[in-house]
């Protein structure tokens, strides 16, 4: 199956200042990226869906001016939690959903913990 | 509009016998059904998938699950439990809807195996 990575694979940040985290596939050219979000003991929420070249798309609820999403090219797409605070804290995950074979693979996940 | 529900919150098992872990879903189109396993702390790792081909799926590490389309269900089974699928596993269903391709995961069940 498809590989996707994900930098870094934890961070800890003080409150207020922004985090990046990257998903890169590594083995194909995702023109769609999935961003999704999963707190403590619970299962993971889509927050947007990322294209190449254009604006992502967001779930109601996800505020885009806090979680910036850029796909500038197929293999790199990147979130930015801007602003962080402790309740952002949470394990952030990016999947890519190959068509060819109707399945979606995810990355390892980054977990955020914001003091 | 899709929607997963595992129907169990947590499933407790003797190591060796069987495992039984349940998924019910709705969809409008034909959907495409998973089952993930996720360990602590880890991303997730795909079991097994349905895509309208066999009903009856097989996947790694002897686990299977049955397609019943007139239950609309996905229970995901295995003959032997091994203390090594303790674990968090959710049922996803993808599929295309008004707002475009989504995948829904379900809120998990987590597996406790006893010695």
């Amino acid at each position: 199956g498809a590989v996707v990575s994900q930098h870094p694979s934890w961070v800890i940040c003080k409150s207020g200042t922004s985090v990046k985290i990257e998903c890169r596939s590594l083995d194909f050219q995702a023109t769609t990226m999935f961003w999704y979000r999963q707190f403590p003991k619970q299962s993971l929420m889509l927050m947007a869906t990322s294209n190449e070249g254009s604006k992502a798309t967001y779930e109601q609820g996800v505020e885009k001016d806090k979680f910036l999403i850029n796909h500038a090219s197929l293999t790199l797409s990147t979130l930015t939690v801007t602003s962080a605070h402790p309740e952002d804290s949470s394990f952030y995950i990016c999947s890519y959903r190959d068509s060819s074979y109707n399945e979606q693979f995810f990355g390892p996940g980054t977990r955020l913990t914001v003091l | 509009a899709q929607s997963v529900t595992q129907l169990d919150s947590h499933v407790s098992v003797s190591e060796g016998t069987p495992v039984l872990l349940r998924c019910n879903y709705s969809s409008s189109y034909s959907p495409s059904l998973f089952w993930y396993v996720q360990h602590p702390n880890k991303g997730l790792q795909l079991l097994l998938k349905y895509t309208s081909a066999a009903t009856l799926v097989k996947g790694i590490n002897g686990f299977e699950a049955e397609f019943k389309k007139s239950e609309t269900s996905f229970h995901l089974t295995k003959p032997s439990a091994h203390m090594s699928d303790a674990a968090e596993y959710f049922c996803v269903v993808s599929d295309w809807g008004t707002g475009g391709f989504k995948t829904i995961f379900g809120a998990g069940t987590r597996l406790f195996v006893k010695a």
